[in-house]
């Protein structure tokens, strides 16, 4: 079946740090995958995305590229932000049925100044 | 302002009594779907809709109900609530199921005592 497995939590970095956030995947076929974050209170949004093997989805200084070799999808960033400071979710839809979901179970990040 | 609003967004309740989670969208979005959020678990789909009068289940559908009688509304039914249905609720809506950028409502916390 599908999965995805992220990193455990709290990482805390001091500002302008380098961030990675670990991903890894298991999906029968090649899915999207997708990183979303939270910030506190809100809804989830749509950092970025990559739709096929060796993409790399980019915004707002984060990257991740899709590594088909060893299924995994992580998360970069040069130089982190206070503002930055919130759970990040890697996801993944299934390539055979693009309604359904499968979801890690967050990462949170806290950026100090 | 193009957004996706749930009603109410904070809610408590006993068990066995029916509620009722609204999920809207004013984007014209054929895709729309329900999450709930649990610490450790991350998110997990429940229902997903493809379009007006279509529904299916996702990976943990049980003791939920949905409809889509129209396209910009999907609410979430919860016929007997018990208590392991304490959790937070996502509603979220894209332009097409193979789109996979979904945009979130900002949560309903259910609380069933």
């Amino acid at each position: 079946g599908n999965s995805v497995t992220q990193m455990e939590g709290p990482v805390t970095l001091s500002e302008e740090a380098f961030l990675t956030i670990n991903c890894t995947y298991t999906a029968t076929g090649y899915p999207s995958l997708f990183w979303y974050v939270q910030y506190p209170g809100e809804g989830l949004q749509l950092l970025l995305k990559a739709t096929k093997a060796d993409d790399k989805g980019s915004n707002k200084g984060f990257e991740a590229t899709y590594r088909k070799e060893t299924t995994s999808f992580h998360l970069e960033k040069g130089s982190v932000q206070v503002s930055d400071s919130a759970v990040y979710f890697c996801a993944l839809s299934d390539r055979y049925n693009f309604n359904k979901f499968y979801f890690g179970s967050g990462t949170k990040l806290n950026v100090k100044p | 302002e193009a957004q996706v609003t749930q009603n109410p967004r904070y809610l408590i309740t006993v068990t066995g009594k029916k509620l009722t989670v609204t999920c809207s969208q004013n984007m014209n979005h054929e895709y729309m779907s329900w999450y709930r959020q649990d610490p450790g678990l991350g998110l997990r789909q429940i229902y997903y809709s493809m379009n007006v009068e279509v529904t299916d289940k996702g990976d943990v559908p049980e003791g939920y109900k949905v409809s889509r009688k129209e396209k910009r509304n999907f609410p979430l039914i919860l016929e007997s609530p018990s208590p392991n249905q304490t959790s937070l609720y996502f509603c979220a809506s894209s332009l097409r199921e193979s789109d996979g950028t979904q945009y979130f409502g900002p949560g309903t916390r259910l609380l069933v005592l």
